[in-house]
């Protein structure tokens, strides 16, 4: 089946600490997201990717950071920088940028210790 | 900003009746999509009406867009509790789709 992984489901930072959240599709998607999600919120976006070796900054792109090496990947790390991380992060795909409807994955949770 | 608003934040309704979300925009869009989103989960996409669209149905669910009035509504006939979900609009223009925060709705068995 066709679809995006999120991995970790559960992820744990220490202070100081950098980490990665894993994105994969396999829906030959050009376009990709990143969103963070507060309780009961709605979805921020932190950054996209119109197609591979491309990114844009979305509305709360600071203390994060992306790549886009491969389209099926598109890994976030959440820096040091970052100081309010706790937080669900949700990957998102579509065909392209702007009116197709987008894919999920079912998110990483990121608590601080 | 572009982002859709839903109305209200929370509904709460027996199983059978007939939910109503509604969601408000500001600016000229191509086209608007409802999601829903169980607990701890990814979202899933509903439907997508374009701008030039009025009404749209799929299974029990009809969406309505009034441009004029730049608001759209979701209703989910004969809800189940299978239904508790939260349900968002997102509207698309030239950027990537902007989310609104939400309806909760829980349907009681």
């Amino acid at each position: 089946d066709g679809g995006i992984t999120q991995s970790p489901k559960y992820l744990f930072r220490k202070e100081g600490q950098n980490v990665t959240l894993s994105c994969e599709q396999n829906l030959n998607h050009d376009a990709m997201y990143w969103y963070r999600q507060d309780p009961g919120q709605g979805l921020r976006l932190i950054y996209y990717s119109q197609i591979v070796n491309d990114f844009q900054k979305g509305d709360i792109a600071e203390g994060y950071s992306v790549s886009r090496e491969k389209k099926e990947s598109f890994p976030l790390t959440v820096t040091s920088a970052q100081k309010n991380p706790t937080a669900f992060y949700l990957c998102a795909s579509s065909e392209q940028v702007g009116n197709q409807p987008q894919h999920f994955g079912d998110g990483t949770r990121l608590s601080i210790l | 900003s572009q982002q859709g608003e839903e109305d209200p934040q929370a509904l709460s309704i027996q199983e059978g009746e007939n939910a109503t979300m509604n969601c408000s925009y500001k600016t000229s869009i191509n086209n608007l999509q409802w999601y829903r989103q169980n607990s701890g989960r990814g979202l899933v996409h509903l439907i997508l009406i374009r701008s030039n669209e009025r009404e749209k149905h799929s299974g029990r669910l009809r969406v309505t867009l009034d441009t004029s009035k730049k608001s759209s509504s979701l209703l989910i006939t004969a809800s189940r509790a299978a239904d508790t979900a939260s349900y968002f609009c997102a509207v698309s223009g030239n950027t990537p789709l902007v989310f609104g925060k939400g309806t909760r709705l829980s349907v009681i068995a």
